[in-house]
This record gives C-alpha cells, sequence and structure tokens, in this order.
C-alpha cells in the first residue's frame, strides 16, 4: 500500500518557540493532505485539510495562524505550530489520501509527538 | 451528518478467545467503512475496508467484518485473538458523494490477556 511519513517522529520544545512537522507521500502523490490532532485515549480530530496549490481548509475552532499548514508539492505538506504552548502538547497525525476508485482512502502516517515544556 | 459509535470503550478478552468490537454509524445515504488499527505511538494502519459488494469483508491479521445495512452496523470479529492484537482500534464512515473526510468513533481499545 501506499506510505506516508512524518519527520520528526518526537519532538520536545521550550514554551513560545515553533515548531515544524513534515508529512510526505513516498511513492504517490497526494493531492490532498489531512492533518489530525489525537488526545491520549480519544479519537483522531480533523484540524485542516490541506490542498496542493491552495489554502488550507480549517475546522472549526481550529486556530489557522497557530497552525499554519502549507501544501507545497503533491508530496509534502508542513505542520507549523507557532509559538508552542504546554497546551499544543499532543499527538499529531497527517493522513494522503489516492483519489481513486476505492472510496478515495486515505494512509496515514506514523504521527508526530510534541510535547511544549 | 454523520457519525460514529463505538459503545465499548475497552474490550478485554483471553489469549485465543473470539473477540468481536462493535461500530454502529448514522448516515441517511450511500457509505464506505473502515476499521484501523492503532498501535501505541504509532499511526493508524488500514485493517479492511467496506466499499461495495460482498457484505463479509476479510481484512489483515484475521480479522473480518460484516457490513449489516439494516442494522447501520459494521461489527468487527477474530475468531482467536493474540497478545499481539492488544491495540486501539477505529471505525471510520466517509459519507458516499460527500467531501470523502472519514468521521472516526472513539475508539476501541482491546486488551488481550495470557
Amino acid at each position: 500500500g501506499a506510505v506516508v511519513s512524518q519527520h520528526p517522529s518526537w519532538v520536545i520544545c521550550k514554551s513560545g518557540t515553533s515548531v515544524k512537522i513534515e508529512c510526505r507521500s513516498l511513492d504517490f502523490q497526494a493531492t490532498t493532505m489531512f492533518w489530525y490532532r489525537q488526545f491520549p485515549k480519544q479519537s483522531l480530530m480533523l484540524m485542516a485539510t490541506s490542498n496542493e496549490g491552495s489554502k488550507a481548509t480549517y475546522e472549526q475552532g481550529v486556530e489557522k495562524d497557530k497552525f499554519l499548514i502549507n501544501h507545497a508539492s503533491l508530496t509534502l505538506s508542513t505542520l507549523t505550530v507557532t509559538s508552542a504552548h504546554p497546551e499544543d502538547s499532543s499527538f499529531y497525525i497527517c493522513s494522503a489520501r489516492v483519489s481513486s476508485g476505492s472510496g478515495n482512502e486515505q494512509f496515514f502516517g506514523p504521527g508526530t509527538r510534541l510535547t511544549v515544556l | 451528518a454523520q457519525s460514529v459509535t463505538q459503545l465499548d470503550s475497552q474490550v478485554p478478552v483471553f489469549e485465543e478467545a473470539p473477540v468481536e468490537l462493535r461500530c454502529n454509524y448514522s448516515s441517511s445515504v450511500s457509505v464506505y467503512l473502515f476499521w484501523y488499527v492503532q498501535y501505541p505511538n504509532q499511526g493508524l494502519q488500514l485493517l479492511l475496508k467496506y466499499l461495495s459488494g460482498s457484505t463479509l469483508v476479510k481484512g489483515i491479521n484475521g480479522f473480518e467484518a460484516e457490513f449489516n445495512k439494516s442494522q447501520t452496523s459494521f461489527h468487527l470479529r477474530k475468531p482467536s485473538v493474540h497478545i499481539s492484537d492488544t491495540a486501539e482500534y477505529f471505525c471510520a464512515v466517509i459519507r458516499g458523494g460527500g467531501s470523502y473526510i472519514p468521521t472516526f468513533g472513539r475508539g476501541t481499545s482491546l486488551i488481550v490477556h495470557p
């Protein structure tokens, strides 16, 4: 199946700094990528939909100025958490959608654990 | 709008016993249904999916699920679990003809005891 990678897999940063997380589709082109946030023992919460070459679409309640998304190419989307605070600590997961007859299946990255001190 | 209900937050079971993880959905239109597994500190891995055709779907690691339209259910089953099946399981639904963005259930933690 299609492979999606994320980098870094985990990151610890000081409060007030910015952190960039990369999401790459390794063996296919993804016009659409998604960013999710997952709190412990909870389900995935969709943060935004990232379309190559256009602005991301953010879900209600997600601050677009805090969570900057850039989808510069068909294989790379980045999420930058700006001025991170401890409440931003979470598990961030990206996925890439393959547009095909298979119900537009999504392939998920391994996730990035962010800890803000 | 669509929603997904996973009634059981946690399912403990002994090794080699059968298991069923329940998933119900609500949608007034056709849907695509998925089950994903998540191991600790990892992303989601697709177990199986129902798009159309046979209502009994077989996936990886010996799992299967049955789509029941009248019951609006898509329960996941395995006849004999292993310790390595201990993980979080998520049911997801995509509404056909929509934005193709999945709605996830809250997840069910399967705990397999020796």
